[in-house]
């Protein structure tokens, strides 16, 4: 069965600089989440959209950005990096929100930002 | 807001132990409850939800039922593999008027079955 795509797997950024993350959702998902897990530690959740539309609201920190496309697929901009960013960056979709839906993680994206 | 605390390890058991890993939680609505699964290197995988009071969620040999009276949802599994060494993370999802929908996950917990 299909799985969320996310792209690239990994990613090394100098401070300051800017960087660009892509995930692709189970197809006929319309829902798109993104984590943030540290070393060692639980995933924070950013931000999610619906159906295009920005859902929820998590930690995410105003030098990150994100959207939603046409076809569902998602990035997550970051810029101004700094080394507390280093992390594994995950997107999950579902199908709709609510509290039935579930969340089906792809493998992240390892960003060190040195 | 809310919150989920899982006990922390990491826990180390034999093959064919008998594992119970605890969590608790806070909600400010009626949540969905979940374990989560993360083998090495990999992303999170669901191992088994459930939705309201009383149910239990089911699968792979493990077990967890939604007990609402002691805001629980502990997991559960008579006979451990070698395969099952992971961390499992217990986390929930609250549906409100605001649309909050991202989960919240407990610490995590690292379970180590020793042959």
């Amino acid at each position: 069965a299909a799985g969320v795509i996310q792209s690239p797997r990994h990613l090394i950024k100098e401070k300051r600089e800017t960087a660009t993350l892509k995930c692709y959702p189970i197809p006929r998902h319309d829902t798109v989440y993104w984590y943030q897990q540290g070393p060692g530690q639980d995933p924070q959740f950013l931000i999610s959209f619906y159906e295009k539309m920005q859902s929820d609201k998590g930690s995410i920190p105003d030098r990150f950005s994100a959207q939603q496309f046409s076809d569902y697929h998602s990035e997550l901009n970051m810029s101004s990096l700094e080394l507390g960013d280093s992390a594994l960056y995950f997107c999950a979709s579902s199908l709709a929100r609510g509290r039935f839906s579930e969340q089906y993680f792809g493998p992240g994206t390892r960003l060190t930002v040195t | 807001g809310n919150s989920v605390t899982q006990m922390e390890g990491p826990v180390t058991l034999s093959e064919e132990a008998f594992l119970t890993i605890n969590c608790t939680y806070t909600a400010t609505g009626y949540p969905s409850l979940f374990w989560y699964v993360q083998y090495p290197g990999e992303g999170l995988q669901l191992l088994l939800k459930a939705t309201k009071a009383d149910d239990k969620g089911s699968n792979k040999g493990f077990e967890a039922t939604y007990r609402k009276e002691t805001t629980s949802f502990h997991l559960e599994k008579g006979s451990v593999q070698v395969s099952d060494s992971a961390v499992y993370f217990c986390a929930l999802s609250v549906v409100s008027g605001g649309g909050a929908d991202g989960l919240t996950f407990g610490k995590g917990t690292h379970l180590i079955i020793q042959p």
